[in-house]
């Protein structure tokens, strides 16, 4: 029984299109994260949502937008996809903001843009 | 800006030797580090973790020692097995941040029979 599942796995789609990656925690945590790994590697938070508030926001582009439609999920729209979103998404979720160690992190997307 | 940072991209070990991977830090009000392992196809799974108020950290064969006047971390695994293969970050945070984590690129750890 997975904790936190994202869907799709894989999400291959031209530039210019918007898509959206969906999030679902079932461990009834309240926060919940999208973070961004990059071709270098590098895994950075994006956004983050305490009870369907929006507690972080880090220096990403407007067409990037979460949405909380409840506790359980954070879905991810990204509008006019360029090149440069290509990356590996994670959502993950926390008992508690204040505790790091307690985040469980999906899968992760795949997402490719051509 | 690459406030955390894992020079090692890969490491190899023998099994039933030590590992030892390494994480450097530029930010100084980072106060809690965290150690994460990661599989293909996975999610990043939280491993230790070890707050600015203490130099160790040890849970069975994993040990996380912090020297907060070099800015450095490392994780030791003894005795190494064939299943700690695997990608781990080393991640950072400052207290009071709603968990925001800071991660390094990662050392990928092959443990060899």
């Amino acid at each position: 029984d997975t904790a936190v599942s994202q869907t799709p796995k894989y999400l291959v789609t031209q530039m210019g299109n918007d898509k959206s990656i969906k999030c679902e925690q079932n461990l009834g945590h309240d926060t919940m994260y999208w973070y961004k790994q990059d071709s270098k590697k590098f895994l950075k938070i994006m956004f983050s949502y305490n009870n369907k508030e929006l507690i972080i926001n880090e220096t990403v582009p407007n067409r990037f937008s979460p949405k909380s439609p409840d506790k359980a999920h954070l879905n991810l729209h990204i509008n006019s996809l360029e090149l440069g979103d290509s990356a590996v998404y994670f959502c993950a979720s926390s008992q508690d903001p204040g505790r790091p160690e307690t985040q469980y992190f999906g899968p992760g997307t795949r997402l490719l843009v051509l | 800006d690459q406030q955390v940072k894992q020079n090692s991209p890969s490491l190899s070990v023998q099994e039933g030797r030590i590992s030892i991977l390494n994480c450097d830090y530029t930010n100084s009000m980072f106060d809690y580090f965290l150690w994460y392992k990661k599989y293909p196809a996975e999610g990043p799974t939280f491993l230790i973790s070890i707050s600015s108020i203490k130099d160790k950290n040890e849970d069975g064969r994993f040990t996380v020692f912090l020297n907060k006047s070099a800015k450095h971390l490392s994780l030791h695994i003894v005795p190494s097995q064939p299943g700690d293969s695997a990608v781990y970050f080393c991640a950072a945070s400052v207290t009071g941040t709603a968990s925001k984590l800071t991660f390094g690129t990662g050392t990928r750890l092959q443990v060899t029979l």
